[in-house]
Formats: structure tokens, C-alpha cells, sequence
């Protein structure tokens, strides 16, 4: 079955320092990714999404990910921690017919 | 903006009781989801709908229904509640092509 694996269900980081969430798929054809942010007792925000084009990926709050197919990966990046980063965080990839695999979620730790 | 807006932020039930989870969404979207989170597993896709008075199951359709029988309403039934079924309940909605919008969702135990 076709599904997405995030690696590391909690990272911490310091304030400032580099963010790096990993993230890979498996897919018989180049699918369509996304990565969405928790923060406590909220629903899911979309972050940003690789659709087609261009594999760098910029998305909101600073965030940027990179579409790496011979690598089938989707890792989530941004160069400067800030404490309001502190969520939980899904990579998800359409299978088709608008329909969203989850993978099991990444929390994401600030420390000052 | 789009808004995605479940009925109940926390519910406590009862075994056995006949549970409803209402999700009203306010863009025209055609396709709207029922999901459940727990931790470790992510979100799990129960049902969904691509119109009115569709719809299809999900990876994880047992013990649950589903009900749209208007195009911004889209309800999940818990026939009969089971202590299982205590979970973080999200409902999205998308009109063609993803992105999903999401609800705050719907924290529910069984008791």
C-alpha cells in the first residue's frame, strides 16, 4: 500500500537553531505532497503543498520543503527556530481522488 | 477563508449511545472527510463524500455512518458507541483538488 513515513515522532530543537522534519512516501507515479500544522487543540493548517513544477516549495511562517524523487522524499525545513514553531506536524501525500495518507505526525519541541 | 465548523469541540457519551457529529463547511466545497487522530497513528480516513447524499467508506469505516444530505453538511454516526471509539474526531472539506480545509475538531470519550 501506498503510504508516507515521517521519521522521528518528536524532535526538539533550540530557539534559532535549524528545523528539519523528514519525510518519505512510496508511490508508483510522482504524487501530489503536502505538509500541515497542529498547534494544541486546534484542527489541521496547511503549511505548504508540491503539486507540479518547481521543487522547492516555499510555504507560510518561514517554512520550506523540497520534492526529491529519486530520493521519494519531502523533508520540511526552516533555517531558524522560533518558540511558536512548537506543534505537531503531518506530512501527507494525495493518492488520488482527493483523498489524503497522513503520515503518524512529528512534535516539534522549541527549547529557549 | 474557508470555514470548517464541527458542532462540538468536547463530548462525553455513554457506551452504547447513539453518537452524532455534525460538520458544516461555508465554501461550496463538493468533497468533505470524516477523520480520526490518535497519537503514533496520524490521521486515519473514516468516510467521505464527493456531493450530496454520496458517499464512501474510508480505511477505517467499522462502526461508523455517515450522512450529507445537503451539500455543506456532512455528519459521522457513531451507531453504537464503544469505549474504542474515543479518539480526536477532524472534519475537511476541499472542493476538487486537495488542500482539505480542516475543522478545530471534536475531542469525544466514551465512557
Amino acid at each position: 500500500a501506498q503510504s508516507v513515513t515521517q521519521l522521528g515522532s518528536h524532535v526538539s530543537v533550540s530557539e534559532g537553531a535549524l528545523v528539519l522534519l523528514r519525510c518519505n512516501y512510496s508511490s508508483s507515479v510522482p504524487p501530489y505532497l503536502f505538509w500541515y500544522v497542529q498547534y494544541p487543540n486546534q484542527g489541521l493548517q496547511l503549511l505548504l503543498k508540491y503539486t507540479t513544477g518547481a521543487t522547492l516549495v516555499k510555504g507560510i511562517n518561514g517554512f520550506e520543503a523540497e520534492f526529491k524523487k529519486s530520493e521519494t522524499s519531502f523533508h520540511l525545513t526552516k533555517p531558524s527556530a522560533h518558540m511558536s514553531d512548537a506543534a505537531e506536524y503531518f506530512c501527507a501525500r494525495d493518492e488520488g481522488a482527493q483523498k489524503l495518507v497522513f503520515g503518524q505526525g512529528t512534535r516539534l519541541t522549541i527549547n529557549p | 477563508d474557508v470555514k470548517v465548523t464541527q458542532s462540538s469541540r468536547y463530548l462525553v457519551k455513554r457506551t452504547g449511545e447513539k453518537v452524532f457529529l455534525e460538520c458544516v463547511q461555508d465554501m461550496d466545497h463538493e468533497n468533505m472527510f470524516w477523520y480520526r487522530q490518535d497519537p503514533g497513528l496520524g490521521l486515519r480516513l473514516i468516510y467521505f463524500s464527493y456531493d450530496v447524499k454520496m458517499k464512501e467508506k474510508g480505511d477505517i469505516p467499522e462502526g461508523y455512518s455517515v450522512s450529507r444530505e445537503k451539500k455543506e453538511r456532512f455528519s459521522l454516526i457513531l451507531e453504537s458507541a464503544s469505549t474504542n471509539q474515543t479518539s480526536m474526531y477532524l472534519c475537511a472539506s476541499s472542493l476538487y483538488i486537495s488542500p482539505q480545509h480542516f475543522g478545530d475538531g471534536t475531542r469525544l470519550s466514551i465512557l
